[in-house]
């Protein structure tokens, strides 16, 4: 049971390129989410999923995309990338509301913007 | 939106000793989690705590949900506890969760 899996676990892009960071669970969970975190600081919340078709905003979403085509998969696509964009990003997901839908996490991408 | 602040931001310990870390968030919530994340950056989920108090092993959290914070407790502390320890809320019961700033956690052995 491999949980959340990100990949890559690191990448370097220039100013301007465009990539996905990929993101699949095998838990079977209908929600998962996107966060960024900065060095030194707590996660913010980048997108979130709480079924395959339906996404949402979280408090970042600026220069961010995802998709949800199916329940395993959650990809972030970073469009015309800036420096500000240089951080950790963390792909989690639970199974549901309430008791019960504790956050897993995946172990994080590190992205740097150059 | 919802503000979550921890205390202390840094923790020196000597292994064996015990600490309290606190959690104070400004709104009612439905949802809150503690999670470590290790030098290595992995986050682990260690609570799911709304409300009461919880025990796994060495570590035990509770929150008074009517008093708006949670602390957690690390008993005869080691240095495989050492990391930033975040507490998170949400106002509803799902996991769109809103960090505090972290306690960062050091046990020297």
């Amino acid at each position: 049971n491999a949980g959340v899996t990100q990949t890559p676990k690191f990448r370097i892009l220039k100013i301007g390129q465009s990539m996905t960071l990929q993101c699949t669970q095998d838990m079977n969970h209908n929600y998962m989410y996107w966060y960024r975190q900065d060095p030194g600081m707590g996660l913010k919340l980048i997108y979130y999923s709480v079924g395959a078709g339906i996404t949402d905003k979280g408090e970042v979403p600026n220069g961010y995309n995802v998709s949800r085509s199916t329940t395993e998969d959650f990809p972030l696509r970073l469009e015309l990338a800036a420096p500000s964009q240089t951080s950790v990003y963390f792909c989690a997901s639970s199974g549901g509301r309430g008791p019960g839908g504790e956050l897993f996490f995946g172990e994080g991408s590190r992205l740097t913007v150059l | 939106g919802i503000q979550v602040e921890q205390s202390p931001p840094d923790l020196i310990l000597q292994e064996g000793a015990n600490s309290t870390l606190r959690c104070n968030f400004s709104d009612s919530v439905n949802n809150l989690q503690w999670f470590h994340q290790n030098p290595w950056g992995q986050l682990i989920n260690l609570f799911y705590i709304p409300s009461g108090t919880k025990q796994n092993g060495r570590l035990s959290a509770t929150t008074v949900a009517t008093e708006r914070y949670s602390l957690l407790y690390i008993s005869s502390s080691q240095t495989t506890d050492s990391g930033v320890y975040f507490c998170a809320v949400d106002k509803a019961a799902g996991n769109k969760l809103t960090f505090g700033g972290g306690t960062r956690v050091l046990v020297k052995p």
